[in-house]
C-alpha cells in the first residue's frame, strides 16, 4: 500500500484558483467515492475540507470543492485568501479495512 | 462538543515500546458507527495512518506499522490506546487521536509529540 501520490508544491495570488491533484491506483481512488481532504496549518491538527470526493462539512467555504476522475481525486480553491495557506492531504479508503492519505501538498499564497 | 485529548510519555528509549492514550469527552466513545484512530506525522513529514478501533474491539491496522502496533479501547474510561514496539529514531513523530467514521476523521486530539532518543 503506497502513499497517494500529490504535488509537493502549488502556489496562487490571492483571487486565483488552484488545484491539488490526488493520484491513487484502481484499488483505492479508482474504486472507491471515499477521498476526504484536509487542510494543516502549522502546529495544527489537520481540519477536514472535503469528504466523500466533494462533500463539504458544515462551516467550510463553498470555495473548497473536490471531484474525481479515474484514480485521480482534486481539490480545487477558488478565490484564494491569505487564510488558505497551509498543508492539504488527500484520503483514500484502500480496501479491506485499510486507508492511505496522500504525501501532502504545501500551499503558497502569493 | 466532543473532545480528544492524547496523553503520554514525551520521550521513549529506541527498543522500547511507546505507549499513548487518548481520552474521549463530550460524547460516548460507545456510540454506533464511531470508530477510533491513530494517525502520527514525523516532523516536517506528512500524514500516515496507524490503525483504528471500535468500541466492541475491532482493530484494523495500516500495513507498514501492523507487525509492532496494538490499538486497544476502554470504554468504561472513555479511552483508546496505542502501543508501538521495538522503536527507532524513525517513529519520532506528532501522534495524533482522531474520531473515525463514514470514511472520514471528523475530530481531532491536539497531537502529542514523541520523540526516540536515548
Amino acid at each position: 500500500q503506497s502513499a497517494l501520490t500529490q504535488p509537493a508544491s502549488v502556489s496562487g495570488s490571492p483571487g486565483q484558483s488552484i488545484t491539488i491533484s490526488c493520484t491513487g491506483a484502481s484499488s483505492d481512488v479508482g474504486s472507491y467515492n471515499f477521498v476526504s481532504w484536509y487542510q494543516q496549518h502549522p502546529g495544527k491538527a489537520p481540519k477536514l475540507m472535503i469528504y466523500e470526493v466533494n462533500k463539504r462539512p458544515s462551516g467550510v467555504s463553498n470555495r473548497f470543492s473536490g471531484s474525481k476522475s479515474g484514480n485521480t481525486a482534486s481539490l480545487t480553491i477558488s478565490g484564494l485568501q491569505a487564510e488558505d495557506e497551509g498543508d492539504y492531504y488527500c484520503f483514500s479508503y484502500a480496501g479491506s479495512s485499510t486507508w492511505v492519505f496522500g504525501g501532502g501538498t504545501k500551499l503558497t499564497v502569493l | 462538543q466532543l473532545q480528544l485529548q492524547e496523553s503520554g510519555p514525551g520521550l521513549v528509549k529506541p527498543s522500547e515500546t511507546l505507549s499513548l492514550t487518548c481520552s474521549v469527552s463530550g460524547g460516548s466513545i460507545s456510540t454506533n458507527g464511531h470508530y477510533w484512530a491513530w494517525i502520527r506525522q514525523p516532523p516536517g513529514k506528512g500524514l500516515e495512518w496507524i490503525g483504528t478501533i471500535y468500541y466492541d474491539g475491532s482493530t484494523f491496522y495500516g500495513p507498514s506499522l501492523k507487525n509492532r502496533v496494538t490499538i486497544s479501547v476502554d470504554t468504561s474510561k472513555s479511552q483508546f490506546s496505542l502501543r508501538l514496539s521495538s522503536v527507532t529514531a524513525a517513529d519520532t513523530a506528532i501522534f495524533y487521536c482522531a474520531r473515525h467514521q463514514n470514511q472520514l476523521f471528523d475530530y481531532w486530539g491536539q497531537g502529542t509529540l514523541v520523540t526516540v532518543s536515548s
